[in-house]
């Protein structure tokens, strides 16, 4: 199947600095990319989705000043965590659809950010 | 999405058939039902999808009842490594349709 990756995949910062999380598509290209938030013994909980191209579109209580998400390319969308605080400490996993052929949602491994 | 309903966990002996429920009354003539699921510290994992017909792969069956307001997910001979968090999802087949998990079905596999 195809392969999405994530990096770094963890990564520890302290609290009022910013992250970035790259999620790449490595075989295909993805017009559309999602990203989620997993907190402990909790559901993924979706973020925002990131179409290649146009500003992403937020789900509802997720700032956007705080999640910067750019999608320049088919094969890559990064999340930035700006100013970060312990609370947001959390597993961060993206996804991405395939431009053709299957339809299925591909997930990345997940990114582990740890604010201290 | 339409809601589906999951038992929030669930064991199954080692080398048996894992049989995972979930409900989808609420289903719409166009939506799929699919299943991932999720590896303790890993990303979701594509399992099956299907419409309304019996489908099966090399990782599991999917069995639809007629009326569509339910499904079952087997796992044929169930290892350890299936120890896992199982999400059924309902969605249309559309490629930028985003995936809204519930709470899942965590399997615990027994030795």
């Amino acid at each position: 199947g195809a392969v999405v990756s994530q990096h770094p995949s963890r990564v520890i910062c302290k609290s009022g600095t910013s992250v970035k999380i790259e999620c790449r598509s490595l075989d295909f290209q993805a017009t559309t990319m999602f990203w989620y938030r997993q907190f402990p013994k909790q559901s993924l909980m979706l973020m925002a989705t990131s179409n290649e191209g146009s500003k992403a579109t937020y789900e509802q209580g997720v700032e956007k000043d705080k999640f910067l998400i750019n999608h320049a390319s088919l094969t890559l969308s990064t999340l930035t965590v700006t100013s970060a605080h312990p609370e947001d400490s959390s597993f961060y996993i993206c996804s991405a659809t395939s431009l053709a052929g299957v339809r299925e949602q591909y997930f990345g491994p997940g990114t582990r950010l740890t604010v201290t | 999405d339409a809601k589906t309903t999951q038992p929030p966990s669930m064991d199954c002996a080692e080398g048996r058939a894992a049989n995972l429920p979930c409900n989808h009354s609420t289903i719409s003539g166009n939506e799929y039902v699919y299943w991932y699921r999720q590896i303790h510290s890993q990303g979701p994992q594509y399992i099956i999808h299907g419409l309304k017909n019996n489908e099966t792969n090399e990782m599991a069956s999917l069995i639809i009842t007629e009326d569509r307001k339910s499904s079952t997910l087997i796992l044929p001979h169930a290892t350890l490594r299936d120890t896992a968090v199982y999400y059924c999802i309902v969605r249309a087949f559309n490629r930028d349709d985003k995936i809204i998990f519930g709470k899942g079905t965590r399997l615990h596999i027994l030795p």
